[in-house]
């Protein structure tokens, strides 16, 4: 059980917006600290997407965009496309726990 | 360009130790800290441990404290990770990871190197 609570999966059509929640915690998103997100392909290394919440790592395409809210944040894709078909996680500190936590992560199939 | 590789993994018994390493390049070593984050087959990440850019601070997470032992090697650009008393669940691909600081994302990854503890 991860502290941090992602959908296990999400899917949408090419071009259409999806979202990804990744839900917190007083210890931990909603104490402040910040959430980053990575994206990760089948047999690959972890790549980041977004820093901060809501800025978007060098390079990565303006479809994609952060938002917290409270004690969650979302990363939102738009104009989907096939390629976008990956595994998402989402990261902060939990000042509980002491330590960094990841979501369990979220598999965006892309139909 | 930034690199990271990862070495040291393979097939290990229950109880035994096995040792990571990090080689890095493309960038400034001593500037930066150091995640180690795992992966078991099928699962999500977790992270392992962390280690600030002058080793003088480090943290891990609950499930391997005491077992394992992150350090670093400024003059050599290389991290370490030991692990000690490896268990079954401690199998998977470990990657390490630069970070700016203990709560910043990791904008560098290695390609992983994998762990399998089994008898």
């Amino acid at each position: 059980q991860s502290v941090l609570t992602q959908p296990p999966s999400v899917s949408g059509a090419p071009g259409q917006r999806v979202t990804i929640s990744c839900s917190g915690s007083s210890s931990n998103i909603g104490a402040g600290y910040d959430v980053h997100w990575y994206q990760q392909f089948p047999g690959t290394a972890p790549k980041v997407l977004m820093y901060g919440n809501i800025n978007r790592a060098s390079g990565v395409p303006d479809r994609f965009s952060g938002s917290k809210s409270g004690t969650s944040v979302s990363l939102a894709i738009t104009g989907l496309q096939a390629e976008d078909e990956a595994d998402y996680y989402c990261q902060s500190y939990d000042s509980s726990l002491s330590g960094v936590v990841f979501g369990g992560g979220t598999k965006l199939t892309v139909l | 360009q930034v690199q990271l590789v990862e070495s040291g993994g393979g097939v290990v018994q229950p109880g035994r130790s096995l040792r990571l390493s990090c080689a890095a390049s493309g960038f400034t070593f001593n500037r930066y800290g150091m995640h180690w984050v795992r992966q078991a087959p099928g699962k999500g990440l977790e992270w392992v441990s962390f280690i600030s850019y002058d080793g003088s601070k480090t943290y891990y997470a609950g499930s391997v404290k005491g077992r394992f032992t992150i350090s670093r090697d400024n003059s050599k650009n290389t991290l370490y990770l030991q692990m000690n008393s490896l268990r079954a669940e401690d199998t998977g691909v470990y990657y390490c990871a630069r970070g700016q600081g203990f709560l910043t994302g990791s904008d560098y990854w290695g390609q992983g190197t994998l762990v399998a503890v089994s008898s």
